[in-house]
């Protein structure tokens, strides 16, 4: 299995333009997150989804973010518009309910700018 | 206060040095652990994962968790430096899928 791929890996945007982040979870996990990483903040839980359907949201900051899964292979975060507060890594991780551990496998993340 | 607190180091030692990295937690609901590991400009890795109290070895590593007194370790034996990374603790309710992580701790082991 390629494991849980994100794209971009890199992205660099100017204050007030719209950023979609992607994600493509390993095939046959139920559950995927969207975490956000800073120096001052660690690793955030943005939201997280079973099923494709949102089941916690209260880590988006505001209505600025938003989060889709419209399939079990596809999932965005968008942010519009950005603001440079918004910098950060942005991992996307999934898991699979039926495993001992719940592990969550992330992917190699999606380093976003915003000037 | 946050829910998991982590000393964010770095924290640096040569190699073949015992190594302890540590975190707290203020929620008594936690029942899994885990310690994640991150290499620079890579997404978090799971290295260890314990169930309530008590102790894991897995090779060189070694997970402790102490219910009692909220803290959880990581101990590593005879470091190297490709253990040079930044360590997460995380840990989740039972029946909940989400994680709450330490902000990591940054392992530098010198050859």
């Amino acid at each position: 299995d390629a494991g849980v791929i994100q794209s971009p890996r890199h992205e660099v945007t100017e204050m007030g333009q719209e950023v979609t982040l992607r994600c493509k979870p390993i095939s046959g996990h139920d559950y995927l997150f969207w975490y956000r990483q800073t120096m001052m903040r660690g690793l955030e839980l943005l939201i997280y989804f079973n099923n494709n359907v949102p089941i916690d949201d209260s880590g988006m900051p505001e209505d600025r973010f938003s989060a889709k899964m419209p399939n079990a292979s596809f999932s965005t975060l968008k942010i519009q518009p950005s603001e440079p507060r918004d910098s950060a890594v942005y991992f996307c991780a999934s898991s699979w309910a039926g495993g001992s551990y719940n592990e969550q496998f992330f992917g190699p993340g999606t380093r976003l700018t915003v000037l | 206060q946050k829910e998991v607190e982590q000393d964010p180091g770095p924290l640096s030692v040569p190699e073949g040095a015992i190594v302890s990295l540590n975190c707290t937690y203020s929620n008594s609901a936690f029942q899994y652990f885990m310690w994640y590991r991150q290499y620079s400009r890579k997404g978090p890795e799971l290295l260890m994962y314990t169930y309530s109290s008590g102790n894991k070895e897995d090779g060189r590593f070694t997970a402790q968790v102490d219910k009692s007194s909220k803290y959880i370790s990581l101990f590593i034996r005879d470091s190297q430096p490709s253990d040079s990374a930044t360590y997460l603790c995380a840990m989740r309710r039972a029946g909940f899928q989400k994680l709450v992580f330490g902000t990591g701790t940054r392992l530098l082991v010198s050859p």
